[in-house]
């Protein structure tokens, strides 16, 4: 079994919907993050946190949010989906010397 | 605040050429570099990662990169690609503050493409 999975794997969605994206590890790992990668401009972050209490704004958060429900859960919120949040989302955590990604979510918002 | 620049975007090459990917970086504190690839479809895998010491790091797959710091590199080599090689990279930078893999800035990525 992976050790970090992410659902759902495609998703279709309108303009002003609430999306939500979950990811789960069974890494025992403190950190995860959320990534959005886009075609040329590589991985950038939107949120991150290193426990379940802690919980950062990344590079690219506005209009996201997330809920750390537990040591194994992370999951990424849209509020009100945009065009323009059409993209691949990564979902991946750390011990000290590594990250580790999911598969990823891609997610069309027409 | 660090950043990557990978000079390449697309990098075709013929099967059992060798091929380097380049990456720079800027810092202004010691850093931690990772090359990571991404199969199409597929989430990234680390290929390869210098945290100290020697300045050639080998990895997965045959590939291996050099840490320069005069040059501010860590260009990623393979002396002879496969066509299983075909796939993007990713190079990323941590600083030596906040820890070796607690946030990472990626490139843009390279797609390497093994032409048969």
């Amino acid at each position: 079994d992976a050790d970090v999975t992410q659902t759902p794997r495609n998703r279709i969605t309108k303009t002003g919907k609430r999306i939500m994206l979950e990811c789960s590890q069974t890494k025992g790992h403190d950190r995860m993050y959320w990534y959005r990668q886009d075609p040329g401009l590589g991985l950038q972050l939107i949120y991150y946190s290193f426990d379940v209490k802690d919980i950062n704004k990344g590079e690219i958060s506005d209009g996201y949010s997330v809920s750390r429900q537990a040591q194994a859960k992370f999951s990424l919120s849209l509020e009100s989906a945009i065009p323009n949040q059409t993209a691949l989302y990564f979902c991946a955590t750390s011990d000290q010397n590594e990250q580790f990604f999911g598969p990823g979510t891609r997610l069309t918002v027409l | 605040a660090q950043s990557v620049t990978q000079l390449d975007s697309q990098v075709p090459v013929f099967e059992e050429a060798p091929v380097e990917l380049r990456c720079n970086y800027s810092s202004s504190v010691s850093v931690y570099l990772f090359w990571y690839v991404q199969y199409p479809n597929q989430g990234l895998q680390l290929l390869l990662k210098y945290l100290s010491g020697s300045t050639l790091v080998k990895g997965i797959n045959g590939f291996e990169a050099e840490f320069n710091k005069s040059q501010t590199s860590f260009h990623l080599r393979k002396p002879s690609v496969h066509i299983s090689d075909t796939a993007e990279y990713f190079c990323a930078v941590s600083d030596g503050i906040t820890g070796s893999a607690r946030q990472l800035t990626f490139g843009s990525g390279t797609q390497l493409t093994v032409l048969p």
